[in-house]
């Protein structure tokens, strides 16, 4: 059962670009959840997503960021008009019906906006 | 304002010796703590904690969480330069709120 996977790994844009993030949850996962990871900062919750519904976007700048999980594919984090401050670690984590707090962790997409 | 706050902010350790890394909580709608490890990559799952009191274990890591203090702890003995990782915890329902982790360091 393959883990929680995303790409690209690493993405470089360039100001005002357009950044688009991909998560896969493991296999017989339907939550999905997004945080951010700032240089020298803990984790920081983004957007919680059931497919085709967004559940918490709490975490979520009101500007430039979307997300969505799709009935078919992968769960995609937004960003546009990129800036330098989006430059981060990116992680996606999945987790099964019934155990929404067994967060499963993907490797991460490391952002650097030049 | 939802805050998790962890303590040390980092430790030094030789083989053999025990920690012991606080978190503490300020969040609403608490449901679950939980802990992770960190290391080069993404975070690694090691405990989920609900019930104050209740240890859980896991070979030579240990957690356990008091709800009425708001905090947790978690116990590494006998550490090996292997434990030598960011430990990171997290409070909350959904939306976890997670602590700036623990970085620990064990010399051989």
């Amino acid at each position: 059962n393959a883990g929680v996977m995303q790409n690209p790994r690493h993405l470089v844009r360039r100001r005002g670009q357009e950044a688009r993030l991909r998560c896969s949850p493991m296999k017989g996962h339907s939550h999905v959840y997004w945080y951010r990871q700032l240089p020298e900062e803990g984790l920081k919750f983004m957007v919680y997503l059931q497919k085709e519904n967004i559940i918490d976007e709490s975490g979520m700048p009101k500007e430039r960021f979307s997300a969505e999980f799709p009935k078919e594919g992968p769960s995609i984090l937004r960003i546009q008009q990129v800036v330098r401050g989006d430059s981060a670690a990116y992680f996606c984590a999945s987790s099964p019906p019934g155990l929404l707090d067994e967060q499963y962790f993907g490797p991460g997409t490391r952002l650097t906006v030049t | 304002e939802d805050k998790v706050v962890q303590s040390p902010l980092s430790l030094v350790v030789h083989e053999g010796d025990t920690v012991t890394l606080n978190c503490s909580y300020e969040v609403t709608n608490f449901r679950s703590l939980l802990w992770y490890k960190q290391e080069k990559k993404a975070p690694t799952f090691l405990f989920m904690l609900t019930s104050s009191g209740i240890e859980k274990k896991s070979g030579r890591l240990s957690s356990i969480l008091d709800k009425k203090e708001l905090s947790s702890i978690l116990n590494i003995t006998a550490t090996q330069t292997g434990d030598s990782a960011i430990y990171l915890c997290a409070g909350g329902n959904n939306d976890m709120r997670f602590g700036a982790g623990t970085r620990l360091t064990v010399k051989p």
